[in-house]
């Protein structure tokens, strides 16, 4: 059973830019979460989506948005880029939206986006 | 074995050895919580995980402990062994809501 898969792996951005990033889920997984990871902010929850509808989301401001499509595949966007948002965003998906031993996050390898 | 305090970045022992990681959760309606283990160059895995209504649960060589009094989780690895070198978070999360991690604590193990 393939994990969860991200696309691009790297990439490198200037300021002002935006950015699209790309997560596919484990097969019959309908719930993916988005989390950026940074040294000194450790790993914050951006959102969550379950059924393309945005279900949590984070204390980030409105430059970071994101999407669900029907395939259960999501997009996450960052218009304006700062240097801050230097980061690895990584996505993680689920059965569905309810935490329990048989429905654990999963994570794929991340994106990492240099800004600068 | 070796044992941390709450919360310390780091934590380094000998093959062999016992190790302890401690966290702190915040928020007292968190009812799941979860171990996850991140090597470098890669997204965190699942170790083991625990719901509130227990205080003890047990793995391959981890346990997890659960204190809800004083809101700590603890992560005990036996025979600490090089291949456990990594980043652990630990994370929690009440119903509905999403799972929210916390500061890692980096295991070095020398052999």
């Amino acid at each position: 059973k393939a994990g969860v898969t991200q696309t691009p792996r790297y990439l490198i951005k200037t300021r002002g830019q935006q950015v699209t990033l790309s997560c596919s889920p484990i097969s019959g997984h309908r719930s993916v979460s988005w989390y950026q990871q940074t040294p000194g902010q450790g790993l914050q929850f951006l959102f969550e989506y379950f059924s393309e509808t945005q279900r949590n989301k984070g204390n980030f401001p409105g430059r970071f948005s994101g999407r669900q499509f029907s395939n259960s595949r999501s997009e996450m966007n960052v218009s304006t880029l700062e240097l801050g948002d230097s980061a690895l965003y990584l996505c993680a998906s689920r059965t569905g939206p309810s935490a329990s031993g048989a429905n654990v996050l999963t994570f794929g390898a991340g994106s990492r986006l240099t800004v600068l | 074995g070796e044992s941390v305090g709450l919360h310390l970045p780091t934590l380094s022992v000998q093959e062999g050895d016992n190790s302890i990681i401690n966290c702190a959760y915040s928020n007292s309606a968190s009812d799941y919580f979860i171990w996850y283990k991140q090597e470098s160059g890669k997204g965190p895995q699942f170790i083991i995980d625990i719901r509130s209504n227990m205080d003890k649960r047990q793995g391959q060589r981890v346990t997890v402990l659960l204190n809800k009094t004083v809101k700590h989780l603890s992560l005990q690895i036996a025979a600490t062994q090089p291949g456990d070198s990594a980043v652990y978070f630990c994370a929690e999360t009440a119903s509905g809501t999403a799972l929210i991690f916390g500061k890692g604590t980096t295991l070095s193990v020398s052999s």
